[in-house]
């Protein structure tokens, strides 16, 4: 068993549409991140969670440290949100991260 | 602040051959980290340097090698290189060890034929 696991592993949306993410891991953490890669390989930091929930603009991410998941949410997707998104937890504070497999989303217009 | 650079963006080498990539932190970052990134493994864990200093290092052959420079300035070298090694090599900075948001370069695509 991987451990981090993300799904879907693919996903199409409608622009407009709200979009959910999940991310599950089997390790103990001390931060996790969503991270968004283009085509092209630039990746983009989105957020780093240790508790609770942060929100940036469209974006909301939400992480359970009991139940060992996070969730990352956009809201009124646009076409310009198609990309893969990644989660990486932190299992021994910046010392090696371990990633997940990515979901690789469209948003059609 | 300039971003993360890392050069070399594109590289072509032949099998045996070695190569060194180099990263240039962000002005102040003390911590960098590589990874490899490829269809197969996804995003993997190569090693990370503090203040000159490796602090870890992921499950890759004696191949694969870093330092760091007192200017934080990384380079990352792989020897004997093998057709498996052809992925995209990106390198992260953070402002100090720990846990941080990392800030990641555009990569360096490395083929290995």
């Amino acid at each position: 068993k991987n451990e981090v696991e993300q799904s879907p592993q693919n996903l199409t949306a409608q622009e407009g549409e709200f979009i959910t993410i999940n991310c599950s891991y089997s390790v103990g953490i001390s931060a996790l991140h969503w991270l968004q890669q283009h085509p092209g390989g630039g990746i983009v930091s989105l957020f780093m969670l240790s508790s609770g929930k942060k929100k940036h603009g469209r974006l909301i991410a939400t992480i359970n440290i009991q139940e060992k998941h996070s969730s990352l949410h956009i809201t009124a997707s646009h076409p310009r949100d198609s990309a893969v998104y990644i989660c990486a937890v932190d299992p021994n504070y910046g010392q090696n991260f371990v990633f997940g497999p990515g979901t690789r989303l469209s948003v059609l217009p | 602040k300039a971003g993360v650079t890392q050069t070399p963006r594109y590289l072509i080498k032949t099998r045996g051959q070695q190569v060194t990539l180099s990263c240039s932190p962000i002005s102040g970052h003390r911590s960098v980290s590589w990874y490899q990134q490829t269809p197969g493994q996804g995003l993997q864990f190569l090693f990370e340097y503090f203040s000159e200093t490796q602090r870890n290092k992921g499950n890759f052959p004696g191949r694969f090698s870093g330092r760091q420079f007192s200017n934080s300035r990384s380079e990352m070298n792989v020897s004997t290189l093998e057709l498996g090694d052809s992925a995209l090599y990106l390198c992260a900075s953070s402002p100090w060890q720990g846990t941080y948001e990392q800030y990641f370069g555009p990569g360096t695509r490395l083929t290995v034929t």
